[in-house]
């Protein structure tokens, strides 16, 4: 079973709606990341969190909300989406520091992406 | 503000061709350099994390090096499987963020 899952993997939705997606995780990582991947713009982080009850805007929060529901559990939402979302979305984790000497942490570990449309 | 920069865009290799993937970078303090490969319709998939100029690490075909403005991907005698894009990624100290460059398109020809 993949370690880092998200769903949907496809969705089309229309100007205005509200629309969520979902990240889940069996790696036991604290930090979970939600980044967009647009052709020509590489990945660019929306949210990020470090704990249950820690959430942090990344470079292009706007427009998106987050809701960490479980240590295992990252959702981002779209409260009216707009075609300009349209975009591959990537939910992401990794380790916190210390936990496995130097090397690990953001050593980032990737769902299998979100396709959404919006028309 | 820190840049990353991947050359060049799309690459196309004979099986067995060796050959190097550029990555640029600018950082505030360099904590990590990292290469991602990432297929079609897949997530990025970790490669290596470099952190200090003249560190080497290796995979496999691939190995990566790290200078104090650029890291190479080098890649030896690729097969078809290494088909896949390249994706160079930098974290400054004090910084949560990765910054991504937006890859290199490896073609591998039977």
């Amino acid at each position: 079973d993949a370690d880092v899952t998200q769903t949907p993997r496809n969705r089309i939705t229309k100007t205005g709606k509200r629309i969520m997606l979902e990240c889940s995780q069996t790696k036991g990582h604290d930090r979970m990341y939600w980044y967009r991947q647009d052709p020509g713009l590489g990945l660019r982080l929306i949210y990020y969190s470090f704990d249950v009850k820690d959430i942090n805007k990344g470079e292009i929060s706007d427009g998106y909300s987050v809701s960490r529901q479980a240590q295992a559990k990252f959702s981002l939402s779209l409260e009216s989406a707009i075609p300009n979302q349209t975009a591959l979305y990537f939910c992401a984790t990794s380790d916190k520091p210390g936990t496995s000497g130097r090397a690990a942490y953001n050593e980032q570990f990737f769902g299998p992406g979100t396709r959404l449309t919006v028309l | 503000e820190d840049q990353v920069t991947q050359s060049p865009e799309a690459l196309r290799l004979q099986e067995g061709e060796s050959s190097s993937l550029n990555c640029s970078y600018t950082v505030s303090g360099l904590r990590g350099l990292f290469w991602y490969r990432q297929d079609p319709g897949k997530g990025p998939e970790f490669l290596f994390t470099l952190y200090s100029a003249g560190e080497e690490k290796e995979k496999e075909r691939l190995k990566a090096t790290l200078t104090k403005k650029e890291s190479f991907l080098h890649i030896t005698a690729p097969k078809p499987e290494d088909s896949a894009t390249y994706l160079c990624a930098v974290q400054a100290w004090g910084n949560e963020k990765l910054t991504f460059g937006t890859g290199t398109r490896l073609t591998i020809i039977p």
